[in-house]
């Protein structure tokens, strides 16, 4: 059980276009999801946190024009990076929060390169 | 400042040693969790601590939540190759909304055969 995917697991672009990342929990309903960035041999930088059915919250820093989130559903939360640039590409993860537990569990992560 | 410290950052040894990660802070967490990740992975729930004290196993494993809940440690008993990969503490604060997780710097760990 508790099963996050993410889709895709690696892309690659072209600068100045947009990427959308899907991240579904698979056997329960995630209230809430986060989105975290991450660099080689670096531990996680939460970017934002996403509730179902409201607008995300992001963490200092983050551009929220930039990194769009939508959590429309209890099972699917997207991040779109948006005008992507060379400096975006990174390791991105998402985690899904149980209903009415805190454990966090983890998406397989997606690696974006933008050229 | 890094809330949640994490030592040592990096460490390599040879199959069988023991080893053990510490992650400190001076916040009270009303939870803590470990996490192992591989390359090109996302990172994968080893155990959650959540009394004071508290002390779980995990086969080679054992996990350690401080009585004053502000600090945890992992020890690996006879390490193997395949304990090879990044570990991450992470904690939920007392108080804290949102059920977010401050994660430490992470100890990347290398079991050389």
């Amino acid at each position: 059980g508790a099963v996050v995917s993410q889709h895709p697991s690696w892309v690659i672009c072209k600068s100045g276009t947009s990427v959308k990342i899907e991240c579904r929990s698979l056997d329960f309903q995630a209230t809430t999801m986060f989105w975290y960035r991450q660099f080689p041999k670096q531990s996680l930088m939460l970017m934002a946190t996403s509730n179902e059915g409201s607008k995300a919250t992001y963490e200092q820093g983050v551009e929220k024009d930039k990194f769009l989130i939508n959590h429309a559903s209890l099972t699917l939360s997207t991040l779109t990076v948006t005008s992507a640039h060379p400096e975006d590409s990174s390791f991105y993860i998402c985690s899904a929060r149980d209903v009415g537990h805190y454990v966090q569990y983890f998406g397989p992560g997606t690696r974006l390169l933008v050229l | 400042t890094q809330l949640l410290e994490q030592s040592p950052q990096f460490l390599s040894i040879q199959e069988g040693e023991n080893l053990t990660v510490y992650c400190n802070s001076s916040s009270v967490f009303s939870s803590l969790q470990w996490y192992r990740q591989e390359p090109g992975e996302g990172p994968v729930l080893l155990v959650t601590v959540v009394t004071g004290g508290e002390v779980k196993k995990l086969k080679r494993l054992t996990f350690q939540f401080g009585d004053a809940r502000k600090d945890s440690s992992l020890h690996i008993t006879a390490a193997q190759p395949g304990d090879t990969g990044l570990y991450l503490c992470a904690g939920r604060r007392s108080g804290g909304s949102n059920y977010k997780l401050t994660f430490g710097k992470g100890t990347l760990l290398t079991v050389n055969p």
